[in-house]
């Protein structure tokens, strides 16, 4: 089967650091994705994770574990405007299977 | 702007009806993914079209259809509509078939009274 786990919710505050999991169980495994959605609107790409390690692009990085079926998404200097849901997608071969997503508020 | 675009952009209507999203790829991107979004889940894929042939399919009801045509536009059909049809649909493109960015179109909100 496919499993893709995430927390529901998370909060923080506004200029803190918040690093959201990601554990996944796919029968078949090309990368990972991170995608930010905001409420009504598309998804939109943060970052993909082929090879294990720490990709950082700006002031979101993200970690990838292959052996260990787990990921991360690290969001750093918070701001209000990151309030969102936040999507991690396996790429299976030809199509992404994706978690129910975090959704994470960020009070001032 | 992803590049993307779908029309229409909400639509209302009445159970048992049967209604057409449509979706336009990035230029150039010729593979073309619909997903379904109901309220507080994920993104369900629905179906995947690669250069006019269909190339990998998700929970896709069997009243749900879809083909992309010729100049790489997609359709979705909707029939035999029901109440829990009511969802955010999103159209997403790729230039290829795996390993890259999916760029998702604004959806289409659908409600089903």
């Amino acid at each position: 089967g496919q499993n893709i786990d995430q927390p529901t919710e998370m909060t923080a505050t506004e200029g803190a650091i918040v690093q959201i999991n990601c554990t996944y169980q796919t029968s078949g495994f090309n990368g990972l994705f991170w995608y930010q959605q905001h409420a009504g609107e598309a998804p939109t790409f943060l970052s993909y994770n082929v090879l294990d390690g720490l990709e950082e692009k700006g002031r979101f990085s993200s970690f990838l574990s292959r052996s260990k079926g787990y990921s991360y998404l690290l969001l750093k200097e918070l701001q209000m405007k990151d309030s969102a849901s936040y999507l991690c997608a396996v790429d299976n071969t030809d199509k992404l299977i994706f978690g129910t997503g975090t959704r994470l508020q960020v009070f001032p | 702007d992803s590049g993307v675009t779908q029309t229409p952009k909400h639509l209302i209507t009445a159970t048992g009806q049967r209604v057409t999203l449509r979706c336009s790829p990035r230029s150039g991107d010729l593979s073309v993914y619909w997903y379904q979004q109901s309220l507080d889940q994920g993104l369900q894929f629905l179906i995947q079209y690669y250069n006019g042939e269909e190339r990998a399919k998700g929970n896709i009801l069997e009243r749900f259809s879809a083909q992309q045509f010729p100049d790489l536009h997609s359709e979705l059909n909707l029939s035999s509509l029901e109440l829990g049809d009511s969802a955010l649909y999103f159209c997403a493109s790729s230039p290829g078939l795996a390993g890259s960015e999916q760029y998702f179109g604004p959806g289409t909100r659908l409600t089903v009274t």
